[in-house]
């Protein structure tokens, strides 16, 4: 199983603040990607990235941005965090057989 | 995009029972499909895969099948326990290595 890390597991912050979500892994992987999950609901891909200075916007229009400068290193930052951005947020990576592995995931409240 | 979807939102099984798990998919140029558990609170945990080329695949304890005429995939835990409480996600893959995830199954299992 791959090593990969999330942080915090869990925030809660008002309105208007900015935040960034950690996310790192261990394995050398290429691929790094960031879903978004509501309670009992599929997975939504927000953002992707290929390699070092690689991001793309996924399916699901997100206010959130991402950089990706190491190829551990994969954050995603809100610059004004919202009620509605309340979710849990799962980042994961993909090994050359293509396999997903994901992190623990943030839950994410916004009061 | 294309959605995956799952026919039973809940399942309810006995302890020792064998499970399935259903999962439908419209997209006829998926090429690899993957089943996750995830527990509350977790992160989705990889279980098993299958490539399209394939129509069967056996894990300890997890068969999956794939029906590409039917674009249906299944997965099937024998003699389930009570660890296997969870929801379980299908994933396919197309668009550029994009994975695209189901709404979820939630197993119950009753000791």
């Amino acid at each position: 199983e791959a090593d990969i890390y999330q942080t915090p597991r869990y925030l809660v912050i008002g309105t208007g603040k900015k935040i960034t979500l950690e996310c790192s892994q261990t394995m050398g992987h290429d691929k790094m990607y960031w879903y978004q999950q509501d309670p009992g609901m599929e997975l939504h891909l927000i953002h992707y990235s290929y390699g070092v200075n690689s991001t793309e916007k996924g399916d699901l229009s997100s206010e959130s941005t991402v950089s990706r400068i190491r190829t551990e290193h994969f954050p995603l930052t809100l610059e004004s965090a919202r009620p509605s951005h309340t979710s849990q947020y799962l980042c994961a990576s993909s090994d050359p057989g293509e396999k997903l592995f994901f992190g623990s995931g943030t839950q994410l409240s916004v009061l | 995009g294309e959605s995956v979807g799952l026919h039973l939102p809940t399942l309810s099984v006995q302890e020792g029972d064998n499970s399935i798990i259903n999962c439908a998919y419209s997209n006829s140029a998926s090429d690899y499909f993957i089943w996750y558990k995830q527990e509350s609170g977790k992160g989705p945990q990889f279980i098993i895969d299958i490539r399209s080329n394939m129509d069967k695949r056996q894990g300890q304890r997890v068969t999956v099948l794939l029906n590409k005429t039917v674009k249906h995939l299944s997965l099937q835990i024998a003699a389930t326990q009570p660890g296997d409480s969870a929801v379980y996600f299908c994933a396919e893959r197309y668009n550029f290595n994009k994975f695209y995830f189901g709404s979820g199954t939630k197993l119950n299992v009753k000791p």
